[in-house]
């Protein structure tokens, strides 16, 4: 699976959009990619994931760009409880494809008050 | 719905003791994931298992195993515990094995194991 790179931390105030960068600039044209976050001594949540066309759900956008070598994850308005780790993993969603998540460091997102 | 159970919460044991973790996953999902996570190496992947067979393994010594029931409820096991397994053990369940379209795993909150 492509390796993924996301600033360490961000801060966002409360209210705002929050935009989450991730590069991926090695992605093999049968990856996705995913979008998950982990909130202080919970498990990983998944939030979105996308191919190519930009996607949309009721917790996020997901926006790729069009050589799909980066992408950003947008949190509308967000709030004190969106404070957490997010993590940006690409992958290959095939028949009999190994199914493991490859998680990296991923980015501290803290929404301030 | 339920969501993904995982018992015990929290977990303290000996070096070279060994330890049982349980997983249960939500109801109709037959796949089951297991992670260790630590502030070290972050999130890794231990091993997977659908319909009762391991189908893919992490990079994990030996003394890591694990087993899934007919019911899709999974144990992992921890032997001859050393201190660096001291970590947050995450369980993820998701609907299907062999699937064209992903749907996204569903955590448990973990099992925090601290070995002394």
């Amino acid at each position: 699976d492509a390796k993924t790179t996301q600033p360490p931390s961000m801060d966002c105030a409360e209210g705002r959009a929050a935009n989450l960068p991730c590069n991926h600039s090695t992605i093999s044209g049968n990856e996705y990619v995913y979008w998950y976050r982990q909130i202080h001594s919970q498990g990983p949540q998944y939030i979105i994931h996308g191919l190519k066309n930009n996607e949309t759900n009721e917790m996020a956008s997901l926006i790729i760009t069009e050589d799909r070598k980066s992408s950003t994850l947008i949190l509308p308005h967000a709030t004190l409880r969106d404070t957490a780790v997010y993590y940006c993993i690409v992958r290959v969603d095939s028949m009999g494809s190994a199914r493991q998540l490859t998680f990296g460091s991923g980015t501290q997102l803290t929404v301030l008050p | 719905k339920a969501g993904v159970t995982q018992t015990p919460r929290y977990l303290i044991k000996t070096r070279g003791q060994q330890v049982t973790l349980s997983c249960s996953p939500i109801s109709g999902h037959r796949s089951v994931s297991w992670y260790q996570q630590t502030p070290g190496q972050g999130l890794q992947f231990l091993f997977e298992y659908f319909s009762e067979t391991q189908r893919n393994k992490g990079n994990f010594p030996g003394r890591f195993s694990g087993r899934q029931f007919s019911n899709s409820r999974s144990e992992m096991n921890v032997s001859t515990l050393e201190l660096g397994d001291s970590a947050l053990y995450l369980c993820a369940s998701s609907p299907r094995f062999l699937d064209t379209k992903d749907y996204g795993y569903t955590f448990g909150s973990g099992t925090r194991l601290t070995v002394v």
